[in-house]
């Protein structure tokens, strides 16, 4: 059965860093794209990067590039997303989600999701 | 960036009616790089159909999606009470992938 496990809740103050993950099961990790979602209080779905696993080859959304920073990890079957210094804006639940294709081409729906990551950020 | 309008913003129908949604690529997109999301409260999005009309592994045939170049729809056919939800439409052809702000379908 595939999953996509998300960390716990976090609660930060502004400036302060965050890496959040995303624990995969079920499927062969490497040759799957992971997508982070995100999605503000009362708002829709923000499409912010894709991370191809096998060779970490990683796209951003031109709206978070620079924002935040995309990995994985074979050896743990995770994917992450971080930031670096925290703003109340960046509050959110964040998802992570699958490629429905196994190829290396980024091209595909998310046919997978985690339950998301709730960050708060407030003095 | 691909500029994604859905309309309505909501739709306030009865159990058993069709719900139409419209999602209006701001280019030409072709078909196979079209998807649609149902999202629930409380709930991760749910991928309903792709391709522009492919159900996804366990999407009841009341819900179909046509359409081609700036022109999209998501039809749902004879409501049923779990279908009250926010749908989104999303581009996956040209990076970033992006999603449309989304239909909410009520109970009316």
């Amino acid at each position: 059965e595939v999953q996509l496990v998300q960390s716990g809740a976090e609660v930060k103050k502004p400036g302060e860093s965050l890496k959040i993950s995303c624990k995969a099961s079920g499927y062969r990790f490497s040759t799957y794209w992971i997508a982070w979602v995100r999605q503000m209080p009362g708002k829709g779905l923000e499409w912010m990067g894709i991370i191809y696993p096998d060779d970490s080859d990683t796209r951003y959304s031109p709206s978070f590039q620079g924002l935040v920073t995309i990995s994985a990890d074979k050896s743990t079957r995770a994917a992450y997303l971080q930031w670096n210094s925290l703003r109340a804006s960046d509050t959110a639940i964040y998802y992570c989600a699958r490629s429905l294709y196994y190829d290396s081409s980024p091209q595909s729906p998310w046919d997978y999701w985690g339950r998301g990551t709730l960050v708060t950020v407030s003095s | 960036e691909i500029v994604l309008t859905q309309s309505p913003g909501t739709l306030s129908l009865s159990p058993g009616e069709r719900a139409t949604l419209s999602c209006r690529p701001s280019q030409n997109i072709d078909s196979i790089y079209l998807a649609w999301y149902q999202q629930k409260p409380g709930q991760a999005p749910r991928l309903l159909i792709y391709g522009g009309s492919t159900r996804a592994t366990g999407i009841p045939d009341r819900f179909s999606g046509s359409g081609s170049g700036t022109d999209f729809t998501l039809t749902i056919n004879r409501l049923e009470p779990e279908d009250f939800a926010v749908y989104y439409c999303q581009q996956y052809g040209t990076s970033p992938f992006t999603f449309g702000p989304g239909t909410k379908v009520d109970i009316k």
